[in-house]
């Protein structure tokens, strides 16, 4: 079974500071993404990193996807209350299954 | 339409009642998917549809959820004889293509079961 941890659960800090999310799994996958997700809305793509080594930024966010392509992580610089939400990551496996692994999810809070 | 749109929004269900949560994918979407996600948790894979096919249905709890898309379009999911352990949100995703593209999730059906 893969599984992707996501660290840390939970995060609090003030407006202006930077801060990095971890996804992390013992498994391998082709490509991975990451997700936000507000309170009662579905899930919203905001990258897929697919090659090892990748890095993509996005605005004040830069993601990155590990050589070995079983973890990945999500950097915001200055970060502003409009960044607050669920941040999910989530796999796509190798053997060609169309599902994703999603993360248990990082919530952010940016205070003002 | 313009975006994944699932319906109700909100459902609740006595336990043991049935139900069906409708997804409309977007437009010419070939792939469809259900998700679980319970409160503070991730979502979990249910289940997969390439056109009207259901290819994968691996993450389906039990035999009383089953998951139809006729034409190739609409989706439904159905939950008979609800539990309260079936109480989540159900989420509906489409892609144009692989897992790859990413998906378009929709805003999800909150289903309580009491």
């Amino acid at each position: 079974t893969q599984l992707l941890e996501q660290s840390p659960q939970f995060l609090s800090i003030q407006e202006g500071e930077n801060l990095t999310v971890y996804c992390n799994s013992s498994s391998v996958f082709s490509s991975l993404q990451w997700y936000r997700q507000e309170p009662g809305e579905g899930p919203v793509l905001l990258v897929t990193v697919v090659t090892g080594g990748e890095v993509k930024k996005l605005k004040r966010l830069t993601f990155q996807f590990g050589d070995a392509r079983k973890d990945s992580s999500l950097h915001i610089t200055a970060a502003q209350p409009g960044d607050t939400g669920l941040y999910l990551c989530a796999g796509a496996s190798f053997q060609g299954a169309q599902k994703l692994v999603f993360g248990q999810g990082t919530r952010l809070t940016i205070n003002p | 339409g313009a975006g994944v749109s699932q319906s109700p929004r909100y459902k609740v269900a006595k336990r043991g009642q049935d139900v069906a949560l409708r997804c409309d994918p977007i437009s010419g979407h070939v792939s469809l998917f259900w998700y679980q996600q319970a409160l503070g948790q991730g979502p979990e894979f249910l289940t997969y549809f390439q056109n009207e096919a259901q290819l994968d249905k691996s993450g389906l709890p039990s035999d009383r959820f089953f998951a139809e898309r006729p034409e190739g379009s609409v989706s439904t999911l159905k939950i008979q004889r609800t539990q309260q352990e079936d109480s989540a949100v159900y989420l509906c995703a489409s892609s144009l293509g692989t897992v790859g593209y990413g998906y378009t999730f929709g805003s999800g059906t909150r289903l309580t079961v009491v």
